[in-house]
């Protein structure tokens, strides 16, 4: 099955400090990642769409310039929590779309983000 | 924004036993999924039901989509203890924004 890879799977940074995480499709192509954040015990939030070659499009209430999104191949996106605070701490995990086509969306394994 | 609701929050039951979500939504939809997630891990795909289909097996997963009441249950027979996880509904246009439930946590006593 396809393989979507998250890096790193937990990191622990201090307030003010910028963050990145990774998220590879090892073996298909994805025109369209999802980023989404968990807070514990809680669902799923859509947080954007990150599209290759364009910019991304964020949902209502994220701010765009506090999760920077680059998706600069078919197969990598990041998501850049820039100058972070302890309520950034959360899970974070990314998604992709087969760009063959498909309906399932294939997650990564998740980052665990805490910031001190 | 969340789509719906699922209930339980949570269920325990004894391995061996069947264990039954349920998930309601509130928007039309073209298909409903459901995940698994293990603790602090990522989503795995369980199944897809298209909004044209009533029910869905896959192994010892059973899926209902009753779109008149916008609602959808899963039904695991025969629990057994690595199926202790979270389980979230969530709808979409294929891998498209999905919005996912609130997930119901399931704890599968030995």
């Amino acid at each position: 099955g396809a393989v979507v890879s998250q890096h790193p799977s937990w990191v622990i940074c201090k307030s003010g400090t910028s963050v990145k995480i990774e998220c590879r499709s090892l073996d298909f192509q994805a025109t369209t990642m999802f980023w989404y954040r968990q807070f514990p015990k809680q669902s799923l939030m859509l947080m954007a769409t990150s599209n290759e070659g364009s910019k991304a499009t964020y949902e209502q209430g994220v701010e765009k310039d506090k999760f920077l999104i680059n998706h600069a191949s078919l197969t990598l996106s990041t998501l850049t929590v820039t100058s972070a605070h302890p309520e950034d701490s959360s899970f974070y995990i990314c998604s992709a779309e087969n760009r063959a086509g498909g309906t399932e969306a294939f997650f990564g394994q998740g980052t665990r983000l805490t910031v001190v | 924004s969340q789509q719906g609701e699922e209930d339980p929050q949570a269920l325990s039951i004894q391995e061996g036993e069947n264990a039954t979500m349920n998930c309601s939504y509130k928007t039309s939809i073209n298909n409903l999924q459901w995940y698994r997630q293990n603790s602090g891990r990522g989503l795995v795909h369980l199944i897809l039901i298209r909004s044209n289909e009533r029910e869905k097996h896959s192994g010892r997963l059973r899926v209902t989509l009753d779109t008149s009441k916008k609602s959808s249950s899963l039904l695991i027979t025969a629990s057994r203890a690595a199926d202790t996880a979270s389980y979230f509904c969530a709808t979409g246009w294929g891998a498209q924004k999905l919005v996912f439930g609130q997930g119901t946590r399931l704890t599968i006593n030995p």
